[in-house]
């Protein structure tokens, strides 16, 4: 069975630092992979999408970034965090229409 | 910009009343899908149906996909705690993206 992990669960980043999240999944090949943001108790910011190694579309500009080195592995970067950079991110896989999430990552900038 | 409406977007009841929440749009969808999210997890999906017209019942959960393809509702019976949550539904377009609602904040109260 397919699986996502997402890491880590919680991070607290002061302002102006780097910031690298990791996601994998197991279980399923080229699959469609996402990180969204979601403000708390609202719905879901989409903020890049990849349907492929290397093929990364960003919906909003922003002060952040996305990698697929890998099949199975999508990476959220930032050079330089802001405090609006805060939130709760998510990662997701899809295969055709519905979409699998990870646990989340709780980002503090401080 | 296709936009999904998702009312209300906070209800709470007591235990054992009955409640509906809806998704709306102007623009047709390939499928539609409700996701549950608790507090500090990722969504979880609970339905999908791609039919005008489609109903699916899951337990005290009732699925409607209007018969145009543009609209969804979920119904719950008898509501008990544990259906607390975050609602949220989900259009699906043909090049694997979804369109989200805001979500619907639940409360069932004992």
């Amino acid at each position: 069975s397919q699986t996502i992990h997402q890491w880590p669960a919680t991070l607290v980043q002061p302002v102006g630092s780097p910031l690298s999240l990791e996601c994998t999944v197991e279980g399923t090949s080229n699959p469609n992979l996402y990180w969204y943001r979601q403000a708390a108790g609202r719905g879901l910011q989409l903020l890049f999408y990849s349907v492929g190694i290397g093929q990364i579309s960003s919906e909003v500009p922003q002060n952040l970034s996305a990698s697929r080195p890998q099949d199975r592995q999508f990476i959220l970067s930032s050079k330089k965090l802001l405090l609006s950079d805060s939130g709760f991110y998510l990662c997701a896989w899809s295969g055709q229409v519905e979409a699998f999430f990870g646990q989340g990552t709780r980002l503090t900038v401080v | 910009t296709q936009l999904l409406e998702q009312s209300p977007q906070f209800l709470s009841i007591q235990e054992g009343e009955n409640l509906t929440v809806y998704c709306n749009s102007s623009s047709v969808f390939s499928s539609l899908q409700w996701y549950r999210q608790e507090p500090g997890e990722g969504p979880v999906l609970l339905v999908t149906v791609v039919t005008g017209g489609e109903v699916k019942k899951l337990k005290r959960l009732t699925f409607q996909f209007g018969d145009a393809r543009k609209d969804s509702s979920l119904h719950i019976t008898a509501a008990q705690p544990g259906d607390t949550g975050l609602y949220l539904c989900a259009g699906g377009r043909s090049n694997y993206q979804l369109i989200w609602g805001a979500g619907t904040k639940l409360i069932i109260k004992p």
